[in-house]
């Protein structure tokens, strides 16, 4: 079975300020897939990042970055210099290799950067 | 491109009620989803097509029915309404590229049983 766990269910934050959201997750698949989209208030989806089992090198966009470390089942995602616009739910989500299509979300982070 | 359209935006039911509610996409992509988000919870998946004619159940699939007669369309049922249904519902389509799915999420539907 999968699992996708996001411990904190709320931040807030002072624009310009750091955020780093934590994902852990749990898997038997020796090639998976991680994902982070983000849910602005509007309520749609937007899709952020995928990362697959065998690509560790972390990654940045931009304000956002992620670390991604195999050792510890953990997909972080740091958001540099928030703004007021990065305020939304940000769920992290996972795919084991034999899933096909099917995701595995963790609960979401409510994320708010107050002016 | 449309890509996933999604009806109705919001609907709201009383217990007991049937309604269908309607996915489509305009990308030939094979695989489609969905899913019931809830507060603290995620999403769920519900019922997944990997193509016309082939369902198979999700993680919560109890109270829904799909069905998948075209590679466009993928309603979703419910056969009669529970409180515990209220949710939001995203219909999602992918493919397979590059060895992982892109996944395309639809704008949702916001149910209310009362």
């Amino acid at each position: 079975a999968q699992k996708v766990t996001q411990a904190q269910t709320e931040i807030s934050v002072v624009e310009k300020e750091d955020v780093t959201l934590d994902c852990v997750y749990e898997t038997r698949d020796t090639t998976y897939y991680l994902f982070w989209y983000k849910q602005p208030p509007s309520g749609e989806l937007v899709f952020l990042i995928r990362r697959n089992s065998f690509d560790e090198q972390n990654e940045i966009s931009g304000r956002y970055s992620w670390n991604f470390q195999k050792s510890t089942s953990s997909f972080n995602f740091t958001i540099t210099a928030s703004q007021v616009v990065d305020s939304a739910v940000y769920f992290c989500a996972l795919r084991g290799g034999a899933a096909g299509n099917k995701l595995t979300f963790g609960g979401g982070t409510r994320v708010l950067v107050k002016p | 491109n449309a890509g996933v359209t999604q009806t109705p935006k919001f609907q709201v039911l009383k217990t007991g009620q049937s309604m269908t509610l309607q996915c489509a996409q305009d990308m030939n992509h094979e695989y489609m989803s969905w899913y019931r988000q809830d507060p603290g919870m995620g999403l769920r998946l519900i019922h997944y097509s990997v193509g016309a004619g082939i369902t198979d159940q999700g993680e919560v699939p109890n109270g829904y029915n799909v069905s998948r007669s075209t590679t466009e369309d993928f309603p979703l049922r419910l056969l009669s309404a529970a409180p515990s249904q209220t949710s939001v519902y995203f219909c999602a389509s992918s493919y397979l590229s590059g060895g992982s799915y892109e996944q395309y999420f639809g704008p949702g539907t916001r149910l209310t049983v009362t």
